[in-house]
């Protein structure tokens, strides 16, 4: 079966332009999470969904970065006015809720 | 506060075995996960420890102790298709809540 899909797989963007990540999780699972990571480190937490509720984004790290998941399915994270330091690849996960998270490959982002 | 360590890297030969250790500090505890991450991809699950021991899957071992805030990840019989990053996470098994990653260690193997 196919496994969490994410688009695109690289983003390009000017500083100050916003960007939509979207994030395809595995059919039925109702965890999904999004995670940060940079260069040589591990990933970062951002937020998580339980379903269409977002139950935690305690790890998003300014009010320009905004996640939602209207129909508990798709989600998407948006980052508003992009900075340099917003670079990095940006994970999803998902999981069945009694099982380990399952990843997407990630969108690298690059703000210039 | 989380606090999780473990090695930036490690080098080891092909057909050797490698322990690479994890040390954390958390708030809270439910279990300890391994991850492997090949660059450019995404992380894939190795292990999950709750209870202290060891425990063996095919060439891949995990050990933990919830009393010393330990772990290591044991890799046996060393493949060049091995060398990637090892992350060590901590967080409950059913995703109910975030998990909590450290930096990971980049694995190089040799020939």
């Amino acid at each position: 079966g196919a496994g969490v899909s994410q688009s695109p797989r690289y983003k390009v963007a000017k500083r100050g332009q916003d960007v939509a990540l979207r994030c395809d999780p595995i059919s039925g699972h109702v965890s999904l999470f999004w995670y940060q990571q940079a260069l040589g480190q591990g990933p970062e937490f951002l937020t998580y969904f339980q379903n269409e509720a977002q139950l935690d984004k305690s790890g998003l790290p300014s009010d320009r970065f905004f996640a939602e998941r209207p129909e508990g399915s798709v989600s998407t994270l948006k980052i508003q006015r992009t900075q340099q330091e917003d670079s990095a690849v940006y994970l999803c996960a998902s999981s069945l809720g009694d099982s380990p998270l399952h990843f997407g490959n990630g969108t690298r982002l690059t703000v210039t | 506060g989380q606090n999780i360590d473990q090695p930036t890297e490690m080098t080891a030969t092909e057909g050797a075995i490698v322990q690479i250790n994890c040390t954390y500090q958390t708030s809270g505890f439910n279990g300890l996960f391994w991850y492997q991450q090949h660059a450019g991809e995404a992380p894939t699950f190795l292990s999950y420890n709750v209870l202290d021991g060891l425990e063996e899957k095919g060439r891949f071992s995990s050990f933990l102790s919830r009393s010393k805030g330990y772990s290591y990840l044991l890799l046996k019989e060393l493949q060049m298709k091995d060398s990637a990053s090892y992350l060590c996470a901590v967080g409950p098994y059913s995703s109910a809540s975030k998990i909590i990653f450290g930096s990971g260690t980049r694995l190089s193997i040799r020939p």
